[in-house]
């Protein structure tokens, strides 16, 4: 079936050390997204890729980084500089430019301790 | 900064009765308005949205109203269902597609 996977579903870093969040999307969309969402809050636009080779930053890519070598696969790497870093992280994508309607994956929750 | 917010954190109907979300905005140069459905552990999934330019939509079993004077947002459900408990997220988008802000959400809980 068609969808966006994240992986893994839980995990769990030592205060530190860069972690890779997953997200690859059998679509065939050409925008990808990831947000952070923290409890009681809604989503927020870390980084969004229009194209493979693209990418831009959203509203707190600080301490985040992404790559876009395919069109199927956005993972985001999660650096030492993020300062509050454990979240719920939620990847997205759309089919074309100007569309409204985002498809999201189950989402990773991260604990950094 | 523009932001996307909510008037009510939790909403609590019983089955049966129709439900309304309501969302405030400030954005005045948003193309799209939508609503997301959140289930717990799990992604938002689209429910629907509606273009600035208009003020109604309806879908199955839902009805977005958009009223521009206000800058407010509402999303009604008809006749809630248990499967109707999750949290709803409004969004506003412009740009293109690319930048949408979504609301700190609704928690809907649906009593049997």
């Amino acid at each position: 079936d068609g969808g966006i996977t994240q992986s893994p579903k839980y995990l769990f870093r030592k205060e530190g050390q860069n972690v890779t969040l997953s997200c690859e999307q059998n679509l065939n969309h050409d925008a990808m997204y990831w947000y952070r969402q923290d409890p009681g809050q809604g989503l927020r636009l870390i980084y969004y890729s229009q194209i493979v080779n693209d990418f831009q930053k959203g509203d707190i890519a600080e301490g985040y980084s992404v790559s876009r070598e395919k069109k199927e696969s956005f993972p985001l790497t999660v650096t030492s500089a993020q300062k509050n870093p454990t979240a719920f992280y939620l990847c997205a994508s759309s089919p074309r430019q100007g569309a409204t309607e985002a498809f999201f994956g189950q989402g990773t929750r991260l604990t950094v301790v | 900064g523009e932001s996307v917010g909510l008037h009510l954190p939790t909403l609590s109907v019983q089955e049966g009765d129709n439900s309304i979300i309501n969302c405030a905005y400030s954005n005045s140069a948003s193309d799209y308005f939508i609503w997301y459905k959140q289930e717990s552990g799990k992604g938002p999934q689209f429910i629907i949205d509606i273009r600035s330019n208009m003020d109604k939509r309806q879908g199955q079993r839902v009805t977005v109203l958009l009223n521009k004077t206000v800058k407010h947002l509402s999303l009604q459900i008809a006749a809630t269902q248990p499967g109707d408990s999750a949290v709803y997220f409004c969004a506003e988008n412009w740009g293109g597609g690319f930048k949408t802000i979504f609301g700190a959400g609704t928690r809907l809980f649906v009593k049997a």
